[in-house]
């Protein structure tokens, strides 16, 4: 089955405490990007890969980190992670270049940072 | 900048009724435009997408939406609405890299 699939699904951590949300997509798409999603602010995203090794700042990108060393594997760092990053991140995939690709998202990652 | 702007937060309408929920976006070239649904809990699933040609686009569940260069709009209708339908949707405008959502507009559906 066609799928992107986030780890952990819920996370409570305190201030401080580096942690990685792992992403992993098994439809050999090339592009992949993080969201975070915030009530009243819709879907805004992080970073995104447009393939190995490649990877860009969305419009939030402040305190994230992420790497692409694999094509199946997208994951998001917070180094020091702040009460502010509190939110519910998604990880998608598309086929090629996002922008005129239809995403496949993950189920989602909430994070509560204390 | 491009920005999509989805002007209502929340629509309530009652099973069987019309649907239309609005979306105008800011871009300077031609956009590439989605309407994406998520239900309680879940992450995003695709309604359509429009890229090139007819302004009229089909999607699934019944959905259907109609760019409008000159309004810059790309509105998402469904003529009956059923009670699964309630859920949030989100317009999107993507262009080579990035992607941009509106806030998202809330669907209730009344009995």
């Amino acid at each position: 089955e066609a799928q992107v699939t986030q780890n952990p699904r819920y996370l409570i951590t305190v201030t401080g405490k580096k942690l990685t949300v792992t992403c992993s997509q098994n439809m050999n798409h090339e592009y992949m990007s993080w969201y975070r999603q915030d009530p009243g602010l819709g879907l805004r995203q992080i970073y995104y890969s447009m393939n190995v090794e490649v990877t860009d700042k969305g419009d939030v990108p402040e305190g994230y980190k992420v790497s692409r060393k694999e094509k199946r594997n997208f994951p998001l760092i917070l180094e020091s992670p702040s009460p502010n990053q509190t939110s519910l991140y998604f990880c998608a995939s598309s086929l090629k270049q996002g922008g005129n690709q239809p995403q496949h998202f993950g189920d989602g990652t909430r994070l509560s940072i204390l | 900048a491009q920005s999509v702007t989805q002007p209502d937060i929340h629509i309530t309408v009652s099973e069987g009724a019309s649907l239309e929920l609005r979306c105008n976006y800011s871009y300077g070239a031609t956009p590439y435009l989605f309407w994406y649904v998520q239900s309680p809990g879940q992450g995003l699933q695709l309604l359509l997408k429009y890229f090139s040609g007819d302004t009229l686009v089909q999607g699934i569940k019944g959905f259907e939406a109609e760019f409008k260069r000159s309004q810059s709009s790309f509105n998402l209708r469904k003529p009956s609405v059923h009670w699964s339908d309630a859920a949030e949707y989100f317009c999107a405008v993507g262009s080579r890299g990035d992607m941009r959502f509106g806030a998202g507009t809330r669907l209730t559906v009344k009995p």
